[in-house]
């Protein structure tokens, strides 16, 4: 049972566009996500997250947006920049500063065209 | 700080054979985690714990075990090896208070 989904393996942008990353999850009782970056053979690091009681957080080019009621979360990149070229992951958790048992997506590798 | 370090690097083992993967963190954080991840797939928690001497399972604990002795370090003991867990291991820490998870660059497990 995958609680949290990223259903686009893979997502192409031109440099200075915007990227838009999606995730679903399924499980309401989550109450804090995420979003992690992760470059090949590194660790993920963290990027951005949001509590459920807010709809949006946004750090300088990142912006994160949060539909409960659809259970639906998106990840914004403006403008996009070849170093952003990375996969990314969605996560959830049912506390955030607690024990933050998160749950991961799938990934969304996100590739930045010059 | 180095933050959070894991060795070995890489790693193959044989069916059955057991080995103990090492994770250090140099931050003071009380919460430190492992997780796996296999090909095309998100990261799922196997063990965390809150501090030392205090562990509890996460979503896929079978096959393994750990310990926490001390605040820095969270080892990851598989004890017979299988093909099934061939994953990339990564180990996180947090600081009570705080929603940031800090991660190692990961060990890459092989077993055939």
């Amino acid at each position: 049972d995958q609680q949290v989904k990223q259903n686009s393996p893979s997502l192409s942008v031109q440099e200075g566009r915007i990227s838009i990353l999606n995730c679903d999850y399924t499980n309401s009782m989550f109450d804090y996500f995420l979003w992690y970056k992760k470059y090949p053979a590194e660790g993920p690091t963290f990027l951005i997250s949001i509590s459920s009681i807010k709809d949006k957080n946004e750090d300088g080019r990142f912006t994160v947006f949060l539909n409960k009621s659809a259970k639906h979360l998106s990840l914004h990149i403006v403008p996009s920049q070849p170093g952003d070229s990375a996969v990314y992951f969605c996560a959830a958790s049912r506390e955030a500063s607690g024990a933050q048992k998160l749950v991961f997506g799938q990934g969304t590798r996100l590739t930045i065209n010059p | 700080n180095a933050g959070v370090t894991q060795t070995p690097k890489f790693r193959i083992l044989k069916i059955g054979q057991s080995m103990t993967l090492q994770c250090t963190q140099d931050m003071n954080h009380n919460y430190m985690y492992w997780y796996r991840q296999d090909p095309g797939m998100g990261l799922k928690l196997i063990y965390y714990s809150v501090g030392a001497g205090i562990t509890d399972k996460g979503e896929v604990p079978n096959g393994y075990n750990v310990s926490r002795s001390t605040t820095e370090d969270f080892p990851l003991r598989l004890e017979l090896a299988a093909p099934s867990q061939t994953s990339v291991y990564f180990c996180a820490s947090k600081d009570r208070g705080y929603n940031e998870q800090f991660f190692g660059p990961g060990t890459r497990l092989t077993v055939l």
